[in-house]
């Protein structure tokens, strides 16, 4: 049972929208930052959004993050089949003084 | 361009022992905090613990699941993070991957390594 809690999967055609939320509390995002990866079949583990909307040099703009109170979420436009790939979200807990992650999103590309 | 390499993983018996390495290159490796994260085969991630700059004494922090079994430690000299493993347990099996810190955020982490497996098993 993950801290912060992702829906399993998700799913979209090529060209749609689509949202993975992250669920915590006041200890996690409700103080601190988020930050999600995107972790490739058989790869290490990729930073996509960091402090809660910004995206690393690299990342295509289809890529946004949001935040409100203690609830976080990435979207995803224009969809691609390259985008097929688990999805974590990612926090410093201060009650448990360690990092949390999201138990992960897989996102299939139909 | 940031560079980390893990080593040491391998297949070790309940109870047993291991210390992972992270060779670092491509950053002030004096200057970052370091993290070790895990990730179970077809599981999510894991966060194993840290150890943070001289300035901050070296501080670490681990998962409440490893807790008492796991020492991070650093050779600031030799740009190297190590993750030693005590008490190994049949759970504990996993890939572990280091990752270093960035962002000013404590869960930022903008380089990772490929990673290396640890399976416990008799």
């Amino acid at each position: 049972q993950s801290v912060l809690t992702q829906p399993p999967s998700a799913s979209g055609t090529p060209g749609q929208r689509v949202t993975i939320s992250c669920s915590g509390s006041s200890s996690n995002i409700g103080s601190n930052t988020v930050n999600w990866y995107q972790q490739l079949p058989g790869t290490a583990p990729k930073l996509l959004i960091y402090n809660d909307n910004q995206r690393p040099s690299g990342v295509p703009d289809r890529f946004s993050g949001s935040k409100s109170g203690t609830s976080a979420s990435l979207a995803i436009s224009g969809l691609q089949s390259e985008d097929e790939a688990g999805y974590y979200c990612a926090a410093w807990d201060g009650s448990l003084n360690g990092v949390v992650f999201g138990g992960g999103t897989k996102l299939t590309v139909l | 361009e940031v560079q980390l390499v893990e080593s040491g993983g391998g297949l070790v018996q309940p109870g047993g022992s291991l210390k992972l390495s992270c060779a670092a290159s491509g950053f002030t490796f004096s200057g970052s905090a370091m993290h070790w994260v895990r990730q179970a085969s077809g599981k999510g991630l894991e966060w194993v613990g840290r150890i943070r700059i001289k300035g901050y004494n070296y501080a670490t922090a681990y998962a409440a699941s490893v807790k008492g079994r796991f020492t991070i430690s650093r050779d600031d000299s030799k740009n190297t993070a190590y993750l030693q493993i005590n008490s190994l347990k049949t759970e504990d099996t996993a890939v572990y991957y280091c990752t270093k810190q960035d962002c000013s955020s404590t869960s930022c982490f903008t380089g990772w390594g490929q990673g290396t497996l640890v399976t416990v098993s008799s």
